[in-house]
């Protein structure tokens, strides 16, 4: 089975910088996504790593340690706009998304 | 437009009816899937389709089933809904060939309550 750990809620202030950690247990996967949802509304996709490493796509970035088990999506430059809850899911190899149960992110001004 | 529409956005209904939720796509896309979000749970497959002739269940089915009319509609269906089957329901898509695992895009979500 697969096991996926995210701290329930942070809170950060704007303008600051917010690692968001994800750590999981599973005997295999193809990679690791993240995803952003604010309330009510429809997850959006942020980032994928395959490869340990990270990945910088502007203000937020995505590392992986398939070692470890450990990933974390860090958000820089905190704008309000940036609260929500942060999705960490793995990706099988048939395609399935397990999802974690998400972080709620509260930006304070 | 947006790519991926849910229908009903929202509903309410009482134990014992069968409710229909549609999903319709634009992406073209050959993948679609059906999931549940609960507090504190996250968001659970129920179902999933790779093309027209392919239904598969994912890891919460019973009581639900769905039904593939085309490439870009995938309709999910209770067939006597109970309260605990209240919750955010959403409809995704994805393409194969994009790397190891497709990256999923959601429709906005059906609120469904279950008096």
């Amino acid at each position: 089975g697969q096991n996926i750990d995210q701290p329930t809620e942070m809170t950060a202030t704007e303008g600051a910088i917010v690692q968001i950690n994800c750590t999981y247990q599973t005997s295999g996967f193809n990679g690791l996504f993240w995803y952003q949802q604010h309330a009510g509304e429809a997850p959006t996709f942020l980032s994928y790593n395959v490869l340990d490493g990270l990945e910088e796509k502007g203000r937020f970035s995505s590392f992986l340690s398939r070692s470890k088990g450990y990933s974390y999506l860090l958000l820089k430059e905190l704008q309000m706009k940036d609260s929500a809850s942060y999705l960490c899911a793995l990706g099988g190899a048939t395609n399935k998304l397990i999802f974690g149960t998400g972080t709620l992110l509260a930006v304070q001004p | 437009d947006a790519d991926v529409t849910q229908t009903p956005r929202n509903r309410i209904t009482k134990t014992g009816k069968r409710i229909m939720l549609e999903c319709s796509q634009t992406k073209g896309h050959d993948r679609m899937y059906w999931y549940r979000q609960d507090p504190g749970l996250g968001l659970r497959l129920i179902y999933y389709s790779f093309d027209v002739k392919d239904i598969n269940k994912g890891e919460i089915s019973d009581g639900y089933s769905v039904s593939r009319q085309a490439q870009a509609k995938f309709s999910l269906s209770l067939e006597s809904a109970i309260p605990n089957q209240t919750a955010l329901y959403f409809c995704a898509t994805s393409d194969p060939g994009q790397g190891a695992t497709d990256t999923q895009y959601f429709g906005p979500g059906t609120r469904l309550t279950v008096l």
